[in-house]
């Protein structure tokens, strides 16, 4: 069974870090991309990051929202994704859900049950 | 980053077809994606590309593209469609590299 399970989530205060993990399995985890996605409660998704296959260099994009604070990175022996958060505000609160980009596709077709962040004082 | 515009509320009765829109200049260029979350439940992808299903959804569930504005039709709406209704796609503004979601449309079914 194709599957993306997150872990990490939690409380923590403003300013400091946390570091998500999004451990894959079902699938072959090297050949695809893979995104975070958040949601806050009560609120839409929006799109946090990306990082891509090492077959196209491994690389990152982010939100603006997120650019700077945040670093997404990926362990293809492990088949896990992480998502590090430094500098956490408040608004960063929100539900973080992992997601597969499948190769020539923009869609994201696997998602994981999400792992909640909470930063408050 | 460029927008991608949804109603926020949309109703059908049980059985009837219902038509949930996405407009935004990204769709221009690019198909949108659509996924249906449930309370409590991680989205589902339920249509992508130019009008693709994911194995297990129903063929009920259909998209289409026109200009700035992409549509999900469902056609003999069922009590356990009502969900929320997400569209995506790449961002065209910029260098192409990022997503960009829709605000959502709460689909309820009488």
């Amino acid at each position: 069974e194709v599957q993306l399970v997150e872990s990490g989530g939690g409380l923590v205060q403003p300013g400091r870090s946390l570091r998500l993990s999004c451990t894959a399995s079902g699938f072959t985890f090297g050949d695809y991309a893979m995104s975070w996605v958040r949601q806050a409660p009560g609120k839409g998704l929006e799109w946090v990051g990306f990082i891509r296959s090492k077959a196209y260099g491994g690389t990152t994009e982010y939100a603006a929202s997120v650019k700077g604070r945040f670093t997404i990175s990926r362990d293809d022996s492990k088949s896990i994704a992480y998502l590090q958060m430094n500098s956490l505000k408040t608004e960063d609160t929100a539900v973080y859900y992992c997601t597969r980009i499948p190769r020539a596709s923009d869609a994201f077709d696997i998602w994981g049950q999400g792992t909640m962040v909470t930063v408050s004082s | 980053s460029s927008e991608l515009t949804q109603d926020p509320a949309v109703s059908v009765a049980l059985g009837q077809t219902v038509r949930i829109t996405c407009q935004g200049d990204s769709l221009r260029s690019y198909y949108a994606s659509w996924y249906q979350q449930k309370p409590g439940q991680a989205p589902v992808l339920v249509i992508y590309g130019k009008n693709n299903r994911p194995s297990g959804i129903p063929d009920r569930f259909s998209g289409s593209s026109s200009g700035n504005t992409a549509s999900l039709t469902i056609t003999g709406a069922q009590a356990e469609d009502e969900a929320d209704y997400y569209c995506n796609s790449r961002d065209s503004s910029g260098n192409h590299l990022n997503w960009v979601f829709g605000g959502g449309t709460k689909l309820t079914v009488l």
